[in-house]
């Protein structure tokens, strides 16, 4: 029973360069999440999907697009990687709201 | 927007000791749920504890239980019979029962079990 799964475990990209993380549940969840980890902040939410089909906003999305491609797999974007976008990358699914979230392992991005 | 504040950066005690951590929220909300998480240094975030708002009980989880305070807004974490395992970061994390998805984490306590 994989959970979820987050690709790659670690990156490092040039300032300007793009690229997608990858996120897929199995366990048939609604509701996915990406969150950045950055020291001293915990965990902030990037954008959401409470449903395949739809997304919105979280806290900190400037820089950052996302798509649900089926109820599976929700992957987060980078189309113009800054230093800013340095920090720790965690992928969330739940059942419904209110419920445990399960995490992926996090990616490790460094952007230079 | 709702907060949450761990006021505890870093704590450490002895193993088998009794340890509480701290949390604080505001919400507008009668409706929410709270969470524990831990973090210990592979990264991965483990569910502790879960608390629903609406449940006078305090939930408890083997050696982990909370003291929730609703009119305080508090929700504290106390770790009995500690363990070196339990060295880790844990996050206080506030969900919403209506209002915006996604978990509110506070910025986190380390805790330091030594030997």
């Amino acid at each position: 029973n994989a959970g979820v799964t987050q690709t790659p475990k670690f990156q490092v990209l040039k300032t300007g360069q793009s690229m997608t993380l990858q996120c897929a549940q199995d366990m048939n969840h609604n509701s996915m999440y990406w969150y950045r980890q950055d020291p001293g902040m915990g965990l902030r939410l990037i954008y959401y999907s409470a449903s395949e089909g739809t997304t919105d906003k979280g806290e900190v999305p400037n820089g950052y697009n996302v798509s649900r491609l089926n109820k599976r797999e929700f992957s987060l974007r980078l189309e113009s990687a800054a230093p800013s976008q340095t920090s720790v990358y965690f992928c969330a699914s739940s059942e419904a709201r209110g419920r445990r979230a399960f995490f992926g392992q996090g990616t490790r991005l460094t952007v230079v | 927007a709702q907060t949450v504040t761990q006021s505890q950066p870093e704590m450490s005690v002895q193993e088998a000791e009794t340890v509480t951590l701290s949390c604080t929220y505001d919400t507008s909300e009668n409706n929410y749920y709270l969470f524990w998480y831990k973090q210990p240094p592979s990264r991965q975030m483990i569910l502790v504890i879960r608390q629903e708002a609406y449940k006078q009980q305090n939930a408890t989880e083997n050696r982990f239980s909370v003291n929730f305070q609703k009119a305080a807004k508090s929700f504290s974490l106390k770790i009995s019979d500690s363990q070196l395992g339990d060295t880790a970061m844990y996050f206080c994390a506030f969900y919403s029962g209506g209002g915006a998805d996604g978990l509110t984490f506070g910025k986190g306590t380390h805790l330091i079990i030594q030997p």
